[in-house]
């Protein structure tokens, strides 16, 4: 089956850094990207579409220069918190459709744990 | 507004026995709903992609049905296991592409000896 990796799988920095998180499609070429993010015991919750080429597109409420996306290639999105506070802290998942699957499967990734302190 | 609402919240089961797993939504256009299984910091796993057109779709134990008259759907796991202990996600996607996703916040399972 398909295959969306995520690196690192978890990641602890100081609060005013910066982290970037990988999301590959590792068998399938992925136009289109999620990211989402995921506190605890609650829903995932969309934050951007990345688009191959193009800008990302963000959901209302979604700082899109706190939360950088760069889909440079067709297997790789990436998501970088710039300047993290503690309140960043959180589960990011990314997900991909994989082009020609029936009806619109997505393939998440196995998420990053990211914690600022 | 579209919203997924799922019940029970928790759920404790003894190992083998059956349950089943309820996602109330109301989504529109309608284009598909998925349930989703997440172990604990993990992503979502599919189980089952249910259309408009399908009502009842099985994965190995799990049985997923879908009644898109009364916007119900529910998930039955039979003869449950330890490893079946996780977070159950009901997402349902609206619009054509079948990609804006709308998530139940998940029925948290756990399954005891």
């Amino acid at each position: 089956g398909a295959v969306v990796s995520q690196h690192p799988s978890r990641v602890i920095c100081k609060s005013g850094t910066s982290v970037k998180i990988e999301c590959r499609s590792l068998d399938f070429q992925a136009t289109t990207m999620f990211w989402y993010r995921q506190f605890p015991k609650k829903s995932l919750m969309l934050m951007a579409t990345s688009n191959e080429g193009s800008k990302a597109t963000y959901e209302q409420g979604v700082e899109k220069d706190k939360f950088l996306i760069n889909h440079a290639s067709l297997t790789l999105s990436t998501l970088t918190v710039t300047s993290a506070h503690p309140e960043d802290s959180s589960f990011y998942i990314c997900s991909a459709p994989k082009p020609g699957a029936s009806p619109y499967e997505q393939y998440f990734g196995p998420g990053t744990r990211l914690t600022v302190t | 507004k579209n919203q997924v609402e799922q019940s029970p919240q928790s759920l404790i089961i003894l190992e083998g026995k059956n349950c089943t797993l309820q996602c109330n939504y109301t989504v529109s256009p309608f284009s598909n709903l998925r349930w989703y299984k997440q172990d604990t910091g993990r992503g979502p796993v599919s189980l089952t992609i249910m259309t408009f057109s399908e009502n009842t779709k099985s994965n190995g134990r799990y049985t997923a049905t879908l009644d898109a008259d009364t916007k119900q759907s529910s998930l039955h796991i039979t003869a449950s296991q330890l490893s079946d202990s996780a977070s159950y996600i009901c997402v349902v996607s609206a619009g054509d592409s079948g990609y804006a996703l709308n998530f139940g916040k998940g029925t948290s399972l756990l399954v005891t000896p």
